[in-house]
């Protein structure tokens, strides 16, 4: 399988600005999601990244390089709201020509007063 | 709009004891519809996936089923359940494989 991976787990202070990393393997590379999910709940999308460069949505921004298997999810003016789960997910492309969305385990925000 | 509902929302089953979850979509036709398993501590793996009535693709094997009897309908079953299956159960759907997937609540099954 693909292995995506981001940390584990990130404080950061309210009002402030955080950035979570991704990275996964570029083989069959085809796209990258970032989804939200808070304790107990679904996860929801944020994000979807097909070309390189930043994608801006309020105070939520994407990065994607698709050249270096990176991405990174940046979040401004951080509220407590803002504390859940980050997933990244990258969509791949096989050989058989069927799509295989992978997720990394998550990074736990704690947003702190 | 489209909605998708899981249930029961909520399980506490014994180990070997049978399962049945039941996800529903509303509002769109000939959905791709995916169960995941979200374990303490792991990330989404996907169980299975199907394209449509009938058409189910496996992704990891397990003592897990699962059947889609009618087109917004996706269940998820067992004969006898294990402690590994404990978790967070989610459907989710799409219409085009490859774009965004909208999740359902989830299920949480506790086996003792």
């Amino acid at each position: 399988g693909q292995n995506i991976d981001q940390p584990t787990e990130m404080t950061a202070t309210e009002g402030a600005i955080v950035q979570i990393n991704c990275t996964y393997q570029t083989s069959g590379f085809n796209g990258l999601f970032w989804y939200q999910q808070h304790a107990g709940e679904a996860p929801t999308f944020l994000s979807y990244n097909v070309l390189d460069g930043l994608e801006e949505k309020g105070r939520f921004s994407s990065f994607l390089s698709r050249s270096k298997g990176y991405s990174y999810l940046l979040l401004k003016e951080l509220q407590m709201k803002d504390s859940a789960s980050y997933l990244c997910a990258a969509l791949f492309l096989s050989g058989a020509g069927s799509y295989q969305l992978t997720f990394g385990k998550g990074t736990k925000l704690s947003v702190i007063p | 709009s489209q909605t998708i509902h899981q249930w029961p929302a909520t399980l506490v089953q014994p180990v070997g004891s049978p399962l049945s979850l039941e996800c529903t979509v509303e509002g769109t036709s000939n959905p791709n519809l995916y169960w995941y398993r979200q374990a303490a501590g792991r990330g989404l793996q996907l169980l299975f996936y199907s394209v449509g009535i009938g058409q189910i693709s496996s992704e990891v094997p397990q003592n897990l089923s699962a059947s889609r009897p009618q087109d917004r309908q996706f269940i998820l079953s067992s004969k006898k359940l294990l402690l590994s299956d404990s978790g967070f159960y989610l459907c989710a759907w799409d219409v085009q494989a490859g774009g965004e997937q909208f999740f359902g609540p989830g299920t949480r099954l506790t086996v003792l």
